[in-house]
This record gives C-alpha cells, structure tokens and sequence, in this order.
C-alpha cells in the first residue's frame, strides 16, 4: 500500500526567501506525485505533478517539485515565498495503474510572515 | 465552466442520526472520489466512483456509504452517526478515474458537525 509522510507540521519563513516543503513516500512500483494546496475554508487546488520525465517539475504559482527516486521525495519549493502563499500544503502519491487511489500526507501549514 | 459542487456546506446532526450529502462533479467528469479530513487524521479516502461503479474504497466501517448516478453526481451516507463522524467531507472529480492523472478537482467541502 502507498503512504506518505509529511514531517512537518508547520514551516514557517519569511517574506522573500526560499520555501521547502518536505515529503517522502512508500510505495511498489512507479509512483504518480503530486502537492495541493488548500486555503481556509476551500476545498484542495492541484499545484503540480510528477509521473515521469524531469526530475524537477514545474506547477502553478512559482511553485516546483524535485523527485527524488533515491530518497523517495518529493519537496516543494519556490525561490521566493509571498504572504499569500501562507496555507496548508499536501503531498500526495497514487501508484502507476489503474483505479489506485490517491493517499495524502498529513498536510503541513505554511506561515509566511511579512 | 462551474466547478465541484457540494450541498450542504454546514450541518448538524445528533448521534445516531444519518445524514446524506450530495456532490455535482464538474461537467463531463465521469469520475467522484471523497475524502474525510480531520485535523488529527488528515484526508482520509473514503471510496472513488466510476461510471456508477464503486472502483475503490477506503477503510471506513460500512456505516459510509456512497453511489453515482448516471449523470455521474454522487452521494454519500453516514448512517448512525458517532461524534467521531464530525469532519469536512470533501468530494473531488476528475475527467478520468483519479489516479490516471491526479488532477482532482475538490468542492468546497460540507462540514458535518455531530453533537
């Protein structure tokens, strides 16, 4: 069965440096990723995806993922964190096949202070 | 293009009561999954619809229940509730079924609050 991790809780950083994002997963076989995010009182929007190709992937809002097939991780990260990134993040995994499903993390809270 | 729709947002219920709530999948979406999500437990998967068949299911007792119509919008069941059951029911649709892609697309959710 896949599972994922999120070890964080809450990152929190500050207005214009780095974000990172930590995930690892388990999973048999070739893994489909992805992150949402979801904003207080929302459902979750899709931010990005790996199912196969480059290592880094690229999604919405300045936001990119690295697959890391050694570490079995996918971090998400953007060079500079705005305020209005502040929200709960998740990573999620399905395995390659039909009709698996898509288990999510436990989510971690992003703090970005002005 | 209207995205997922989920009626009720808010509701209360008492214990041991069953509540039903309804989900609208964006047009042409032939696949519904829906998620329970709790501060302490995350999104938990409850079960994937697929051209009315159930295709998956997660590991909820069979007080959940679910079904999809022919016109692929879905409902689920909570039958004797428990204060345990209190939660947002998120429900996601996707052009295919999920896992083929990923891309789900999420309601708002409906708060279901069990006293």
């Amino acid at each position: 069965a896949q599972s994922v991790a999120q070890p964080e809780d809450q990152v929190n950083v500050a207005e214009g440096n780095p974000l990172t994002v930590k995930c690892t997963y388990s999973v048999s076989g070739n893994p489909y990723l992805f992150w949402y995010v979801q904003y207080p009182n929302r459902g979750l929007q899709f931010l990005l995806k790996y199912i196969t190709g480059d290592n880094l992937v690229k999604g919405s809002y300045g936001f990119e993922a690295e697959f890391n097939k050694s570490q079995t991780s996918f971090h998400l990260k953007k060079p500079s964190a705005l305020v209005s990134d502040s929200a709960l993040y998740f990573c999620a995994v399905t395995r390659v096949g039909g009709f698996q499903k898509l288990v999510f993390g436990t989510g971690t809270r992003l703090l970005v202070s002005p | 293009k209207a995205g997922v729709t989920q009626t009720p947002r808010y509701l209360i219920k008492t214990r041991g009561q069953q509540v039903t709530l309804s989900c609208s999948p964006i047009s042409g979406h032939r696949s519904v999954s829906w998620y329970q999500q709790t501060p302490g437990q995350g999104l938990q998967f409850l079960f994937e619809y697929f051209s009315e068949t159930q295709r998956n299911k997660g590991n909820f007792p069979g007080r959940f229940s679910g079904r999809q119509f022919s016109n692929s919008r879905s409902e689920m069941n909570v039958s004797t509730l428990e204060l345990g059951d209190s939660a947002l029911y998120l429900c996601a649709s996707s052009l295919f079924a999920g896992s083929d892609t990923g891309e789900l697309f999420f309601g708002e959710g409906s708060r279901l609050t069990v006293l």
